[in-house]
Formats: C-alpha cells, sequence, structure tokens
C-alpha cells in the first residue's frame, strides 16, 4: 500500500541553524500538509499547501517557516533559523481525493527534531 | 479546538473487543467523523470515517447514533499492537481541511 515517507528520522541542529524536513507524499496526492508534536502534546496544523502555494497556515507557521515542492515528489519544510521551541516531531500528510474512501489524510512517520 | 469529547484512557484485555466512546454534540450536517490513532511515537494512522451509516473496514467498525452525537469505534479483537492514543474527529469533506486533534483516549490492552 502506498504511504508517505519522511527524511530524516531524527535531526538534531544548533539553535539558530536552519534545517530542512523532507517527504515524498504519496503519488497522485495533490494537498500536503505539515503538522508538528511537541513531546506529550496534542499534534498541531502548522500548513497545507495546493497548486504550488499555501492553502492555509496556523499561528505556529510564522516567517521562520517556509514549504515548497520542488519537483513533482517531493514537499520540504524549512525553518530558516531554529529556536529551543522548534523541539518536536513533524509530520508530513498528503490528501487522497478519490472515493470510495474520500477524502482522508495519510501520515508520515514523522521526523523527531531536537534543537539544542 | 477540537469539538469531540473523549475519555482520556481506557483498558481493554487482549482478545476483547475494544469499544471507544466519542461525543460530537455539536456536529453539522455536513461533517464527518474520522478516527485515527496514533501509536507511540509514529505518524497518525487513519481508521475509519462515516457521516450517518454505520461502517466497517479491515481494522475497525464505526457505529454512528441516530441523531450523530455521538460513535463508538470498536476493535473487534484487541490485540497489544492496538495499544495507542485514538482521536475522534469531526470534520468537513473539504480538500484542504485541516485536521483538529485533540487528546483523544489512551488504550491500553491488556495481557
Amino acid at each position: 500500500e502506498p504511504e508517505v515517507t519522511q527524511t530524516p528520522s531524527h535531526q538534531v541542529t544548533q539553535m539558530g541553524q536552519e534545517v530542512i524536513l523532507r517527504c515524498v507524499p504519496i503519488s497522485n496526492h495533490l494537498y500536503f500538509y505539515w503538522y508538528r508534536q511537541i513531546l506529550g502534546q496534542k499534534v498541531e496544523f502548522l500548513v497545507s499547501f495546493y497548486n504550488n502555494e499555501i492553502s492555509e497556515k496556523s499561528e505556529i507557521f510564522d516567517d521562520q517557516f517556509s514549504v515548497e515542492r520542488p519537483d513533482g515528489s517531493n514537499f520540504t519544510l524549512k525553518i530558516r533559523s531554529t529556536k529551543l521551541e522548534d523541539s518536536a516531531m513533524y509530520f508530513c500528510a498528503s490528501n487522497d481525493r478519490a472515493p470510495p474512501r474520500g477524502e482522508t489524510q495519510y501520515f508520515g512517520p514523522g521526523t523527531r527534531l531536537l534543537v539544542l | 479546538d477540537a469539538k469531540t469529547t473523549q475519555p482520556p484512557s481506557m483498558d481493554c484485555a487482549e482478545g476483547r473487543a475494544a469499544n471507544l466512546p466519542c461525543n460530537h454534540s455539536t456536529i453539522s450536517g455536513n461533517e464527518y467523523v474520522y478516527w485515527y490513532r496514533q501509536i507511540h511515537s509514529q505518524g497518525p494512522q487513519y481508521i475509519i470515517h462515516g457521516l450517518k451509516n454505520n461502517e466497517t473496514n479491515e481494522m475497525a467498525s464505526l457505529i454512528i447514533t441516530e441523531d450523530r452525537k455521538s460513535s463508538t469505534l470498536i476493535l473487534p479483537h484487541a490485540t497489544l499492537r492496538d495499544t495507542a492514543v485514538y482521536y475522534c474527529i469531526v470534520r468537513a469533506m473539504n480538500r484542504d481541511d485541516k485536521i483538529i486533534f485533540g487528546k483523544g483516549t489512551r488504550l491500553h490492552i491488556l495481557p
């Protein structure tokens, strides 16, 4: 069964450094999402992306964050200058569009980001 | 905020049916009930969804009350691998609709 993949699985970085988290959504999906989950907290929406532009973003998704679909398969989340509070699991998701399963988001395994 | 209410935790014996309740008294006519689960340190996994009819797939059954104000997810024969946090979510079937996760129910399957 097709699945969303994410790389790397773990990333350790120094505060102030830039990180790029990569995702390969399910092929033929057109809607893409990033979520994050700080340890012990709820999964939180960051951004949705369709047709090469952001559809919606949360308050968390400030100017330090950006998303890109650089080619036909990858979907990336960039954090320009990481802060300690960016330490979290980051999940990518893509949206199924065809019935009968309807419009269901499928999630990747996540990237655990640790900012020191 | 999430529009659903779930018990924070439940226990179920291995091999028995696990019945996870969810209240969604403010659900709108165009909103579906979705269930996801999150096994420790993994990404949320889609389980099932429905509008008003009961649904069944290879993972679970979803029972929605006639007034649609509550639902129950049933795992018919729970195994240790079903230990996870289960999220009940209501959302409209729009393609770019974000998912708002609540705290879910932490289900412990006991050997």
